[in-house]
This record gives structure tokens, C-alpha cells and sequence, in this order.
């Protein structure tokens, strides 16, 4: 098993570019998260997903879409990117609903400039 | 309201030295309790949980943790540190209210000195 993958590792956009930040789990996995990981912040839920077809916002949704249209993948999509989405994003995802714990992705570091 | 607190931003302890990390949670109904680690450049890996039964659990790479409801703590500790343990430990708090979210501490970076 890959576990849970994103893509890109580093990504560096200008002030109002969009663009898509990949997920994917092959452990049949049906709930998924994304977050964002801030120095002395911890990490933040973005968006979360108990299934296909079923997202909802998390603590700090704004400026963020998600999408879940397979089991396997969350997608997440920065509209119009802006300074303050200058972080590293984690996705992970966890067998259902109840807390068992999550697997998490290797991050994606993401810089706006 | 949902949290966690980890006082400590930062701790530094020699290898070989004994280790607490400290964690305090406000929940409202009965918690599961975790641990990551995080080491650089790195996703978060889970150290070890708490659901229920015995308050003394035992993680990977010698690690335990002792959940204590009185005190609204899961403190973190290992008997004796390898330079290896130096990461960011997150602790965090999910149950069975609010939509199942996991609540992460923000988080305590380990220095281990030789």
C-alpha cells in the first residue's frame, strides 16, 4: 500500500493564481481531511469528507473548495491564492467516521508570493 | 469549547534523559486521546492513542502516555531519550461530538542534546 500521497511536494504561486493540491488513499478509507500546519498554530481542518459525495468546512474553510467524487481522492483547490495560504498542507485520511486514528500524507509546502 | 494545550513550545533534554511532554484537553464527552510525531519534513505519524480501559498506554519507539481524567491530561513520556526522538510531538482530542474532528495541540518540538 502507498498509504495516503499528495502532490505537488513544492509549490511556489503568485497573488491570485488558482491551483489544485492532489490527495489519494489506497486503503479504502472513507473519511479524509486536509489541513494546514502553521508555526505555533498546530494543525488546522480545512474541509473534511466522511464519504464519496460528502464534504463539509472544517475550522478555517476560507479560500479553500474541496470536491469528493471517489473514495480514493480529496482534492483541494485554492480559488484565488492568497499570501495568507502560505503553508505546509496535510491530508489525511482515517478507516470511517469514529476517532481511530488518521494516516497522514507526506505534506505539501506551498508558498504565496 | 474543544482544545488542546501543550505549554511547552520547546523543550530541550540530554540523550539518555528522561522525558515528559505535557498535554491538557477540554472535552465534552468522553475523549480519545492521541499522540503524533513529526519529524522534519515529515507527515505526522502516530505514536500511540487512548480509548478506553487501562490509563497507561504503551506506543512505538518506547514511548507511553498516562491518561488522566481528574487532571484533563495526556502527558507524554519515555525513560531514557535517543538523539533520534528529536521531532514535534502533536497531541489531540477526537470523540464522538462535533462531527468527529480531531483537535490537534499546537504541538512541542523535542531537542536532544549529546
Amino acid at each position: 500500500n502507498a498509504g495516503v500521497t499528495q502532490t505537488p511536494k513544492f509549490q511556489v504561486l503568485k497573488t491570485g493564481q488558482s491551483m489544485t493540491l492532489q490527495c489519494a488513499q489506497d486503503m479504502n478509507h472513507e473519511y479524509m481531511s486536509w489541513y494546514r500546519q502553521d508555526p505555533g498554530m498546530g494543525l488546522r481542518l480545512i474541509h473534511y469528507s466522511v464519504g464519496a459525495g460528502i464534504t463539509d468546512q472544517g475550522e478555517v474553510p476560507n479560500g479553500y473548495n474541496v470536491s469528493r467524487s471517489t473514495t480514493e481522492d480529496f482534492p483541494l483547490r485554492l480559488l484565488s491564492a492568497a499570501p495568507s495560504q502560505t503553508s505546509v498542507y496535510f491530508c489525511a485520511s482515517r478507516r470511517d467516521r469514529t476517532p481511530y486514528e488518521q494516516y497522514f500524507g507526506p505534506g505539501t509546502r506551498l508558498t504565496v508570493t | 469549547a474543544q482544545s488542546v494545550t501543550q505549554p511547552d513550545i520547546h523543550i530541550t533534554v540530554s540523550e539518555g534523559a528522561s522525558l515528559e511532554l505535557r498535554c491538557n484537553y477540554s472535552y465534552g464527552a468522553t475523549p480519545y486521546l492521541f499522540w503524533y510525531v513529526q519529524s522534519p519534513g515529515q507527515g505526522l505519524q502516530l505514536l500511540l492513542k487512548y480509548f478506553s480501559g487501562d490509563t497507561l498506554v504503551q506506543g512505538i519507539k518506547g514511548f507511553e502516555a498516562e491518561f488522566k481524567r481528574s487532571q484533563s491530561s495526556f502527558n507524554l513520556r519515555k525513560p531514557s531519550v535517543h538523539w533520534s526522538d528529536a521531532a514535534e510531538y502533536f497531541c489531540a482530542v477526537g470523540g464522538d461530538t462535533g462531527g468527529f474532528k480531531t483537535i490537534f495541540g499546537a504541538g512541542t518540538r523535542l531537542f536532544v542534546k549529546a
